[in-house]
C-alpha cells in the first residue's frame, strides 16, 4: 500500500518567514491533493498536482509536483498568522482506485505575530 | 463551500450501543467517503460508495458498516460502538474519482 511522510511534522515560523512541507511517497503519485485543516474543522481544499515537474500557485502559496512524481512540497512566502494550521497531502492510488486517497500524518504550522 | 452536512456534530455514547452518523450532500455527487481521524494516523478510509447500492471497504473497515440508498446520503454505523473507535469522523465528496475531495465539517464522537 502507499505510503505519504510529511516533514517537518511541526514547523514554528515568525511572521513574514517563509518555509516549505514536503511530502514523499513510496510509490508513484496519480494525483497529488494539498489540503489545510484548522483544529476542529473540516479540511480545505488548496491544490491538486497531477503531472511531473508541475506547479500551482494560489495567492502565497505555491506546490510542485515533481519530475518522478514521488514527491510533493508546498511553499508559503511570507507567512501570516492566517497560514497556521494542518497542512495534510493526500494522494490517490491511480488505476480503478476510486479515488481512495492516503493521507500523510499532517504538518502543524505555527505563525507566531 | 462544497454542500456537505455531517450529522450529529458531537456525540458522547457508551460502549456496545450502536452509533450512526450521517453525512448529507446536496452537490449530487457520485462518489463518497468515510474516513477517521486520529492522532498519530492521519485520516485513514473507513468505507466509500461510488454509486446508489455500491460500497466498498477501505483500509480500517472492522467493527463499521455503510449504506447508501440514495445518492444524497451516505450512513455509517457502528454496529457495537467500542472504545477504539473514539475518533473525529468526516465525510469526503467528490463528483470523479480523479477530481479533489471536499470534506465535511466532521463528527467527534466519544465512546465511554
Amino acid at each position: 500500500s502507499q505510503e505519504l511522510e510529511q516533514s517537518p511534522q511541526s514547523l514554528i515560523v515568525q511572521e513574514g518567514k517563509n518555509l516549505t512541507i514536503n511530502c514523499t511517497s513510496s510509490k508513484t503519485l496519480y494525483g497529488l491533493y494539498w489540503y489545510k485543516q484548522k483544529y476542529g474543522e473540516g479540511l480545505i481544499f488548496l491544490m491538486m498536482l497531477q503531472k511531473g515537474g508541475e506547479e500551482k500557485s494560489h495567492e502565497k502559496i505555491t506546490a510542485k509536483l515533481d519530475e518522478k512524481k514521488q514527491q510533493s512540497s508546498l511553499h508559503i512566502t511570507a507567512s501570516q498568522p492566517s497560514h497556521a494550521g494542518i497542512y495534510l497531502c493526500g494522494a490517490g492510488a491511480g488505476g480503478t482506485s476510486y479515488g481512495k486517497l492516503t493521507f500523510g500524518q499532517g504538518t502543524i504550522l505555527t505563525v507566531h505575530p | 463551500d462544497a454542500g456537505i452536512t455531517q450529522s450529529p456534530r458531537h456525540k458522547v455514547t457508551e460502549t456496545g450501543t450502536p452509533v450512526t452518523l450521517r453525512c448529507h450532500q446536496t452537490e449530487n455527487h457520485r462518489y463518497m467517503y468515510w474516513y477517521r481521524q486520529d492522532p498519530g494516523h492521519g485520516l485513514r478510509l473507513i468505507h466509500y460508495s461510488y454509486g446508489v447500492k455500491d460500497t466498498d471497504k477501505g483500509e480500517v473497515s472492522d467493527g463499521y458498516s455503510v449504506s447508501r440508498s440514495k445518492t444524497e446520503d451516505f450512513l455509517l454505523t457502528l454496529e457495537s460502538a467500542t472504545s477504539s473507535q473514539t475518533s473525529v469522523y468526516f465525510c469526503a465528496i467528490t463528483e470523479g474519482a480523479r477530481q479533489p475531495q471536499h470534506f465535511g465539517d466532521g463528527t467527534r464522537l466519544s465512546i465511554l
